[in-house]
């Protein structure tokens, strides 16, 4: 399957600092992709979806300001958590649709572990 | 109450058992339904990607959609311990490039 690509697999802040997350698609072109939060034990929440050349469109209650993200390129889309809190440590997701042999089949990254203390 | 509903677990089974999984949901708009394998501190895999009604299967795994009940479930045959992760169900309106609604996921563990 397509492969996705995340950096950093897990990065540890102090509280109020930003950290900005990669999210590429290695070996196909993504103009959408989505980014997730889970919660330990807890499933994955859409927080928002990114689009290629235009702004993000994020879901109910997540802050759009708190959370930027960028899509630059076709292969690229980077998520910053600005003024990070302990209550933003969380397990970050991305997803890109591969344009495999299944219409709509999303494949997704490694996941990035953030821990603000 | 939630789109998707998924009994969290954990379901413990013995090796070579087989596991069985499903998912309810209330959102009749949905047509796209997958089964994901998520390894502790690792992103969802995709295991089983089924559109409308119907049965799929893929080597040891079956996956089966009603949309009259609007319940899915999978099946896990000749379990090994390999396969003791959490199964997330999702399911999407349209196809390529929509956004996924994920079940809270079930705890399985295979034991030797």
């Amino acid at each position: 399957g397509a492969v996705v690509s995340q950096h950093p697999s897990w990065v540890i802040c102090k509280s109020g600092t930003s950290v900005k997350i990669e999210c590429r698609s290695l070996d196909f072109q993504a103009t959408t992709m989505f980014w997730y939060r889970q919660f330990p034990k807890q499933s994955l929440m859409l927080m928002a979806t990114s689009n290629e050349g235009s702004k993000a469109t994020y879901e109910q209650g997540v802050e759009k300001d708190k959370f930027l993200i960028n899509h630059a390129s076709l292969t690229l889309s980077t998520l910053t958590v600005t003024s990070a809190h302990p209550e933003d440590s969380s397990f970050y997701i991305c997803s890109a649709p591969g344009g495999g042999r299944n219409t709509g089949e999303l494949f997704f990254g490694e996941g990035s572990r953030l821990t603000v203390l | 109450q939630k789109e998707v509903e998924q009994d969290p677990g954990p379901l413990s089974v013995p090796e070579g058992a087989i596991v069985s999984l499903n998912c309810t949901y209330s959102n009749s708009a949905f047509q796209y339904f997958m089964w994901y394998r998520q390894y502790s501190r690792k992103g969802p895999e995709l295991l089983m990607y089924t559109y409308s009604s119907g049965n799929k299967e893929d080597g040891r795994f079956t996956a089966q959609v009603d949309k009259s009940s609007k319940y899915i479930s999978l099946f896990i045959r000749d379990s090994q311990p390999s396969d003791s992760a959490t199964y997330l169900c999702a399911m999407s309106v349209g196809a390529a490039g929509n956004k996924l609604t994920f079940g809270g996921g079930t705890r399985v563990l295979v034991k030797p």
